[in-house]
């Protein structure tokens, strides 16, 4: 079975550019997450999906961020404009759903260097 | 709200010596629990879990009981190899977040042969 497929891998930006990170998650998976993984630092939510709504978007910084899961499969998390402190892993994973206890499983992240 | 707050780290230990990695948490109703690690250059893998009270996670020869009374989730294992160098996270979901999971900073472990 594939895994959470994440895309690019790395990229390196200099501030106030944009960017854009792509996600495809486990085939049957109804629930994606957007986390950011500051180096040193647990991962954080910044946004889930339900099939293609929102359920949680809190932490995402809606001046600069945006994601969307149109069609209820994949998604795109972007960037614009980006600041130093955006300089992270971008982790995407998915379930089968929203319920506690539920695996999560995630990519091997898109890691961003802001400049 | 949530929180998971783990031992602080780095951790490094010989080949064949015993690891535990507190993990210790504050949520409201009755989560589930989770060790994640990630090795060097790769994404989060689930390594155990725990949906209740005294289950025991066990994944490769790590270990993790729930403990409701002193609201831990401690990783333990026997004997460490060279390969479980990597960084271990622990974190939790409850019924009031659904399935979102909230982390620790995490614990770095270094195994020297």
């Amino acid at each position: 079975e594939a895994g959470v497929a994440q895309s690019p891998r790395y990229k390196i930006i200099e501030k106030r550019q944009s960017v854009a990170f792509w996600c495809n998650p486990i085939s049957g998976h109804a629930t994606l997450y957007w986390y950011q993984q500051i180096l040193g630092q647990g991962p954080k939510l910044l946004i889930q999906f339900q099939n293609n709504g929102v359920v949680d978007d809190s932490q995402l910084p809606k001046d600069r961020f945006s994601a969307e899961r149109l069609k209820g499969v994949d998604s795109t998390l972007k960037i614009q404009p980006a600041k130093l402190e955006d300089s992270a892993v971008y982790l995407c994973a998915s379930s089968l759903g929203g319920s506690s206890g539920n695996t999560i499983y995630f990519g091997e992240g898109s890691w961003l260097t802001v400049v | 709200g949530n929180s998971v707050t783990q031992m602080e780290g780095p951790v490094t230990l010989s080949e064949e010596a015993f690891l535990t990695i507190n993990c210790t948490y504050t949520a409201t109703g009755y989560p589930s629990l989770f060790w994640y690690v990630q090795y060097p250059g790769e994404g989060l893998q689930l390594l155990l879990k725990a949906t209740k009270a005294d289950d025991k996670g066990s994944n490769k020869g790590f270990e993790a009981t729930y403990r409701k009374e002193t609201t831990s989730f401690h990783l333990e294992k026997g004997s460490v190899q060279v390969s479980d160098s990597a960084v271990y996270f622990c974190a939790l979901s409850d019924e009031a977040s659904g399935s979102r999971l909230t982390f620790g900073e995490g614990t770095q472990l270094t195994v020297n042969p």
